[in-house]
């Protein structure tokens, strides 16, 4: 079992629908980020979470730490979402930087 | 503020040569992390360096390592290349490390033919 896992694997959505991601994981976590890649491998970083609710434009992330539950939420999707969506954990006895990622979710958005 | 470069972003190698990558950071930032993604496998953590030190490593074998220079960019080296090696090597800096945003660059992609 992935110490870190997400749901779905692959999403389609038509234009201006509400999308959620969800990640579970199964360590004592201190960060939690989640990432966007779009094809040809760049990677931006979205969110970095502890606790609560962060929102940033369309895009919304909250996570429950009791529950190790993460939840990425885009508003009025648009086809430029379309993306991997990815989420990281950065391990509570880690010092540093790293991160265990779980094995994205590939979206699409359809016009 | 510029972004974080590596070079090259494409290198074909042949089985049991070895490759170095490089990595520069955003100015400012101490800690660098190198990251592997394949098809099979994901995105893997391979080590971390901060101040010119290791400070966490991932489970890769020892054919794989890596420096940090004084300006902080940093380089991963691998020898004797095995066809897995090919993937899409990534890096990306933080200001300090664990509760800082990571920006990542463009990444190299290595073919090991």
């Amino acid at each position: 079992k992935n110490e870190v896992e997400q749901s779905p694997q692959n999403l389609t959505a038509q234009e201006g629908e509400f999308i959620t991601i969800n990640c579970s994981y199964s360590v004592g976590i201190s960060a939690l980020h989640w990432l966007q890649q779009h094809p040809g491998g760049g990677i931006v970083s979205l969110f970095m979470l502890s606790s609560g609710k962060k929102k940033h434009g369309r895009l919304i992330a909250t996570i429950n730490i009791q529950e190790k539950h993460s939840s990425l939420h885009i508003t009025a999707s648009h086809p430029r979402d379309s993306a991997v969506y990815i989420c990281a954990v950065i391990e509570q006895e880690t010092s540093g930087s790293r991160l265990t990622f779980g094995e994205g979710t590939q979206l699409t958005v359809n016009p | 503020k510029a972004g974080v470069t590596q070079t090259p972003r494409y290198l074909i190698k042949t089985r049991g040569q070895q490759v170095t990558l490089s990595c520069s950071p955003i100015s400012g930032h101490r800690s660098v992390s190198w990251y592997q993604q394949t098809p099979g496998q994901g995105l893997q953590f391979l080590f971390e360096y901060f101040s010119e030190t290791q400070r966490n490593k991932g489970n890769f074998p020892g054919r794989f390592s890596g420096r940090q220079f004084s300006n902080s960019r940093s380089e991963m080296n691998v020898s004797t290349l095995e066809l897995g090696d090919s993937a899409l090597y990534l890096c990306a800096s933080s200001f300090v490390g664990a509760g800082y945003e990571q920006y990542f660059g463009p990444g190299t992609r290595l073919t090991v033919t």
